[in-house]
């Protein structure tokens, strides 16, 4: 089983619509997630971070966090075209490591 | 101010060869990490430092792989003997011990091994 799970896509919505992803996890003990934006053949941009359980939003930005479940998430609203990127769930454990997802692909469709 | 920056920006070696790669954290950060990231994958752990010693190597693919950390400042990693499957983006990253890890990456350097 890897660390953190992500479905890779593409995901694609229109312009102005809310773009859902999703990130499980597998180590109950983990403490920090993030949220990475990455166009092509760029490198990775931290868009958000969360820590404790519920909802943290930043602009048109909310990050959802149930370690119960062991489960983020990250909602875009009003998406836009140049929120088309891969988006990579980042996950500390042990040992200060990051496990990154595979990436879900976002499209916003004009 | 300055992010983190790492040179080469692209390197194409031939099978067997050794390769060198620098990082230049930004400034303050105590804790760099470095990442492999090939078509398609998120970034893969390879090695993280705090301060100069290298605080977790567990994610060294084999012995070709080694990296140092001299001063705690800037960082290289030297790959031996390459491999066609070494091809890959090779990402730096820095983070201030107390940020809870949030981690700030370079531009990273393309490894292309023929």
């Amino acid at each position: 089983q890897k660390e953190v799970e992500q479905n890779s896509g593409p995901l694609s919505v229109p312009e102005g619509a809310i773009a859902s992803l999703n990130c499980t996890y597998s180590d109950r003990g983990s403490q920090s997630f993030f949220w990475y934006r990455q166009y092509s053949g760029k490198s990775p941009e931290l868009i958000m971070s969360i820590y404790s359980n519920g909802d943290k939003e930043d602009g048109r930005f909310t990050a959802q966090l149930n370690k119960a479940s062991q489960y983020v998430s990250l909602l875009i609203r009003d998406s836009q075209p140049s929120d088309s990127a891969t988006y990579l769930c980042a996950v500390t454990g042990a040992g200060n490591q990051f496990y990154f997802g595979t990436g879900t692909s976002l499209t916003v469709i004009p | 101010g300055a992010g983190v920056s790492q040179t080469p920006s692209n390197k194409v070696t031939e099978k067997g060869k050794y390769v060198e790669l620098r990082c230049d954290p930004i400034s303050g950060h105590t804790a760099l990490y470095w990442y492999r990231q090939s078509l398609g994958q998120g970034p893969e752990f390879l090695i993280y430092f705090q301060g100069t010693g290298a605080a977790d190597d567990s994610g060294l693919p084999n012995d070709r792989f080694f990296a140092v950390r001299p001063e705690g400042s800037v960082s290289t990693l030297k790959i031996q003997r390459t491999e066609r499957g070494d091809s890959a983006v090779y990402l730096c990253a820095s983070s201030l011990w107390r940020s809870y890890n949030e981690q700030f990456f370079g531009p990273g350097t393309r490894l292309t091994v023929l």
